[in-house]
């Protein structure tokens, strides 16, 4: 089945600096990769999103990349704030039987320093 | 409602107990997934409806675990017997169906002690 790993697992930067996330996926007919951002105690909430028909994606300051062939894709986030720490997730899908089942990296916690 | 909503919030059960979380999707919803959350971990896939019908049930991790969504809205994931390996949080999930985004709720802390 698929697989999907992600690094690093701890992330630390100073405030304004630039943070990436890194995952590779097991499955090459996996088509759907979101990025899910969870604070403490709380709801993972989707950030971004990117599907196999495109190698980037940017909203603001967060873009997605998607490498098909090498099977990764990788989360940045720019001008990094202290309201980005959190831990991060990254998933992989692919549409089978009408719907897409999420297989999650095992996160990376995110620490932005003013 | 306006998001995914889940109760209890928090559930210690001793071992051996039975449980039954419930999980009220948005309404109008189809999909419907159910997660388990270990400490520092991911989520990892437990099972899915669409509408009332469970269509994979392969994540579920015994034959203590059961779902159930009668009437293709809320859903309710029930643990018998729980065992201290069970502790977790459970995420439920709705979507529209397809690849639309996937939409969590807060969760059910379950301690087994």
């Amino acid at each position: 089945g698929e697989n999907v790993e992600q690094h690093p697992s701890t992330l630390s930067v100073q405030e304004g600096d630039s943070a990436v996330i890194k995952c590779t996926y097991s499955d090459s007919a996996s088509n759907y990769f979101p990025w899910y951002k969870q604070e403490l105690g709380k709801r993972p909430q989707l950030i971004i999103d990117i599907r196999s028909n495109v190698g980037e994606k940017k909203d603001q300051r967060i873009a997605v990349t998607l490498n098909k062939t090498a099977k990764h894709f990788s989360l940045h986030i720019t001008e990094t704030q202290p309201e980005d720490s959190a831990v991060y997730f990254c998933a992989a899908s692919k549409m089978s039987g009408g719907y897409n089942k999420l297989i999650f990296g095992a996160g990376t916690r995110l620490a932005v320093h003013p | 409602g306006a998001g995914v909503s889940q109760s209890p919030r928090y559930k210690v059960a001793k071992r051996g107990q039975d449980v039954a979380l419930r999980c009220d999707p948005i309404s109008g919803h189809v999909s419907l997934f159910w997660y388990q959350q270990a400490l520092g971990q991911g989520p990892e896939f437990l099972t899915y409806f669409q509408n009332e019908a469970q269509l994979d049930k392969s994540g579920l991790p015994s034959d203590r675990f059961f779902a159930e969504r009668p009437e293709g809205s809320v859903s309710t994931l029930k643990i018998q017997r729980t065992q201290q390996e069970d502790s977790a949080v459970y995420l439920c999930a709705s979507s529209g169906g397809g690849t639309t985004e996937a939409f969590f709720g807060q969760g059910t802390r379950l301690t087994v002690v």
